[in-house]
Order: C-alpha cells, then sequence, then structure tokens
C-alpha cells in the first residue's frame, strides 16, 4: 500500500526555523520525484517545491527561494523541507505528495498520493 | 492570484451535471497536461484527474476532464451529496525554471 506520512510541523516563532520530514512506504522511493504542497487555513493549495528522483536537481517556488529548501534520503524513504526565516504567512499545513510518473521532475502536476499533511503555525 | 483562473463557486442539485473550468495559458495548460484534485475539508486533496482526461482506479467515471487550448473543465455527472467539496485544477508552468500551478479552487455546493 502506498502511503507518505509527514511529521514535524508545530508551533514556531517568527524568524525560526523547522524541519519537517515526510516518510515514504509501498514503492520504490528512490524513483520518484517528490513535491510539498501548502495550504493556508481557509485558502487554496500553493506549490512549494520539488526534489528530482535521485536528490540531485530541485526546484522551489520563486516566493520562497532562499528560505525553503528541500532534500531526500533514498536509503531512508524519506523527503524532507527545511524552512528558515519562518513568517506568519507561512502558517500553513504542508503535504509532500509523489509525482504520477516514474523518474519525471519537470513538465508534471500530476500527484497521488499526498500525505496526510503536518501543520506549520507560524507566532509568537 | 493564481495564474490558473477558476470560479469560486459552483453548485448544483443531485442528480444533476455540473461543469468547473480552468483557465490558463500557452506556458501553463496550453503545453502541458492538466490534474484536478477534490478537497474535503480537513482532509488531504485527492487526485481526481490525471493528464487532462485520465481518471485513476476508483473514482467514479461521473467525474471527467477534457481540454481544449488553453482552457481545461471538469464535468461531474449524477451529483451528488459527497461531492460537495473544494476542486482545483494543477498544471506544469514552463515559464522561468518552472513550477506547478494550482488554480484558486472552486467550492462545489449540492444544494
Amino acid at each position: 500500500h502506498v502511503q507518505l506520512g509527514e511529521s514535524g510541523g508545530g508551533v514556531v516563532q517568527p524568524g525560526g526555523s523547522l524541519r519537517l520530514s515526510c516518510a515514504a512506504s509501498g514503492f520504490t522511493f528512490s524513483n520518484y520525484a517528490m513535491h510539498w504542497v501548502r495550504q493556508a487555513p481557509g485558502k487554496g493549495l500553493e506549490w512549494v517545491g520539488v526534489i528530482s528522483y535521485d536528490g540531485t536537481r530541485t526546484n522551489h517556488a520563486d516566493s520562497l527561494k532562499g528560505r525553503f529548501t528541500i532534500s531526500r534520503d533514498n536509503f531512508g524513504n524519506t523527503v524532507f523541507l527545511q524552512m528558515d526565516s519562518l513568517r506568519a504567512e507561512d502558517t500553513a499545513v504542508y503535504y509532500c505528495a509523489r509525482v504520477g510518473r516514474l523518474y519525471y521532475y519537470v513538465g508534471l502536476a500530476w500527484f497521488d498520493p499526498w500525505g496526510q499533511g503536518t501543520l506549520v503555525t507560524v507566532s509568537s | 492570484q493564481s495564474v490558473l483562473t477558476q470560479p469560486p463557486s459552483a453548485s448544483g442539485t443531485p442528480g444533476q451535471r455540473i461543469t468547473i473550468s480552468c483557465s490558463g495559458s500557452n506556458s501553463n495548460i496550453g503545453s502541458n497536461p492538466v490534474n484536478w484534485y477534490q478537497n474535503l475539508p480537513g482532509t488531504a486533496p485527492k487526485l481526481l484527474i490525471y493528464s487532462d482526461n485520465q481518471r485513476p482506479s476508483g473514482v467514479p467515471d461521473r467525474f471527467s476532464g477534457s481540454k481544449s487550448g488553453t482552457s481545461a473543465s471538469l464535468a461531474i455527472s449524477g451529483l451528488q451529496s459527497e461531492d460537495e467539496a473544494d476542486y482545483f485544477c494543477a498544471a506544469w508552468d514552463d515559464s522561468l525554471n518552472g513550477s506547478v500551478l494550482f488554480g484558486g479552487g472552486t467550492k462545489l455546493t449540492v444544494l
């Protein structure tokens, strides 16, 4: 059974850092690019970024570049989202999602499955 | 403001057929596949349609997708109360370094 599970969310002060993890199971993790998507309370979906299946390439949303970094550990079947210099507007549920096709890094917005999400609250 | 434009709301009665539109540009919908997601409150988004018009296994054939030029549509026939949810379109955008764009979402109400 293909599954993703995020962890690491919580409350953090403005300017702080947080590292989210997404554990994968039920598929060959090292064959798939992985994305992060966030959803602020009551708002729509916003793409955060992607990491290639082998971890050699990343692409982050322009609005987040320099603050958010995606990495992965293919031996541990886990993808990470390092978030620095956090702001109130980064408050959201953060989802990891698997791209829908083997090895695709760019060109697809086909995500299946998604994790259950982890809530990040940036507040003093 | 989302670059993929969806109507903020839609409604229908049980059994009715409704469509939700998603408008983009040549750099996204015009050159890349469109995907649709259903988002129930408090749950993770669920893939409904991929590659413009393909249904994953387990998604009822009441849901269908289409695309023409720089616009796409999601159709739901035989509307049911459990279809009440938010629906998002998504496509890769080739501008600059590339990115994923989501529509702003359409809240479907089943009257």
